[in-house]
């Protein structure tokens, strides 16, 4: 089925270990995002990909980095993880910005880290 | 930038009722879409409803509908019928008309109860 995949859906983590997370999407979509959902602070954008070979920093970037690989990738790299980046994250992907049409955004499942 | 705020971290409605899910925003933009995502236990982000800020007729999409006040900045969703499956986390969501990130409210827990 057509989507966003991420990998992996669950991960706990020392302090200071790293890891990457992993999405691809296949809608072809042009732009990607990585968010954060913490209680009661809905979701908030960490970094986001408007194109292959750019990124920009969102509302909350400190402690991450993200690579587009290609246009059907987008990592998020903790590089040493902190208990505060306990969190679930999610991808998601669009067709965006656009002057028409269908503007939905396609999120993956989510990956769920807990860091200790 | 862009604020949005839900004011009812929990809710609960009895099956085949009607409840209204609060939602004010804040913007200086003029152009820009307002959307509720559905966010069950199983964590997948369901698009519910969406609006554009320019049109005045309010959204509607079978048993759920939006009251669109621009003036006042507010946004609500009335789920009518209330089914057990409608219980979920509730999202309120802001785009401008030429941009492509959203920005979320803190969400509100509806337990629809039989």
């Amino acid at each position: 089925n057509a989507g966003v995949t991420q990998t992996p859906k669950f991960q706990v983590l020392k302090t200071g270990q790293s890891m990457t997370l992993q999405c691809a999407q296949d809608m072809n979509h042009n732009s990607m995002y990585w968010y954060r959902q913490d209680p009661g602070m809905g979701l908030r954008l960490i970094y986001y990909s408007a194109s292959e070979g750019t990124t920009d920093k969102g509302e909350v970037p400190n402690g991450y980095n993200v690579s587009r690989l290609n246009k059907r990738e987008f990592s998020l790299r903790l590089e040493s993880a902190a208990p505060s980046q306990t969190s679930v994250y999610f991808c998601a992907s669009s067709d965006l910005p656009f002057l028409g049409g269908d503007y939905g955004y396609t999120f993956g499942s989510g990956t769920r880290l807990t860091v200790v | 930038a862009q604020t949005v705020t839900q004011s009812q971290p929990e809710m609960s409605v009895q099956e085949a009722e009607t409840v209204t899910l609060s939602c004010t925003y804040d913007t200086s933009e003029n152009n820009y879409y307002l959307f509720w995502y559905k966010q069950p236990p199983s964590r997948q982000m369901i698009l519910v409803i969406r609006q554009e800020a320019y049109k005045q007729q309010n959204a509607t999409e079978n048993r759920f509908s939006v009251n669109f006040q621009k003036a006042a900045k507010s946004f609500s969703l009335k789920i009518s019928d209330s089914q057990l499956g409608d219980t979920a986390m509730y999202f309120c969501a802001f785009m401008k008309r030429a941009g492509n990130m959203l920005t979320f409210g803190g969400g509100t827990r509806l337990m629809v109860k039989p």
